[in-house]
């Protein structure tokens, strides 16, 4: 799987948006970028994912450049239950399976 | 619905004990994962499992650790002679659909074990 290239903190303000960016710039044409995070003292929750149009969903959205060398996860209107560590995961399509490799994410400190 | 449990949830062990952990995962799921996940770091992984069949172990660091699932359901990662460097949360996860596309896991809360 390719590597991913992460902040390792990021603050925001309660109510605002919080746009976390991920570098993928190794990533492969049958490669996916998911995004999980992790609150404290809690397991990694599945947040998004997505090959190469911008998704959106309930809790976030992300964006994948055109190259998609690169993607933004998005939540629109951070909470303080919001502060957790975000991780960006590649991985190839139909790998079911397979282990998710984490790196040391992004920690997210939301503020009010 | 219920999701991944772990138990315990803390778990204090003395060098050289012998360790048990277990993880129900959600109904039904065919995949399992194990991963431990040192302070500070994301999670890696230790090894995988497809109903009772353990098809990856490549992760387990030593032959101190040994995981089951004998009925496809409940698994449970053992730990012998545990050692200092083995502190650290224990996570399990699951996920529905084997040879999916694409899969999500369900990870539970994880397993404290700290070694003294």
């Amino acid at each position: 799987d390719a590597k991913t290239t992460q902040p390792p903190s990021m603050d925001c303000a309660e109510g605002r948006a919080a746009n976390l960016p991920c570098n993928h710039s190794t990533i492969s044409g049958n490669e996916y970028v998911y995004w999980y995070r992790q609150i404290h003292s809690q397991g990694p929750q599945y947040i998004i994912h997505g090959l190469k149009n911008n998704e959106t969903n309930e809790m976030a959205s992300l964006i994948i450049t055109e190259d998609r060398k690169s993607s933004t996860l998005i939540l629109p209107h951070a909470t303080l239950r919001d502060t957790a560590v975000y991780y960006c995961i590649v991985r190839t399509l139909n790998q079911a399976g397979t282990a998710l490799i984490f790196g040391k994410g992004t920690t997210l400190s939301v503020s009010s | 619905g219920a999701g991944v449990s772990q138990s315990p949830r803390y778990k204090v062990a003395k060098r050289g004990q012998d360790v048990a952990l277990r993880c129900d995962p959600i109904s039904g799921h065919v995949s399992l994962f194990w991963y431990q996940q040192a302070l500070g770091q994301g999670p890696e992984f230790l090894t995988y499992f497809q109903n009772e069949a353990q098809l990856d172990k490549s992760g387990l660091p030593s032959d101190r650790f040994f995981a089951e699932r004998p009925e496809g359901s409940v698994s449970t990662l053992k730990i012998q002679r545990t050692q200092q460097e083995d502190s650290a949360v224990y996570l399990c996860a699951s996920s529905p659909i084997e040879g999916a596309l694409y899969e999500t896991q369900y990870f539970g809360p994880g397993t404290r074990l700290l070694v003294l």
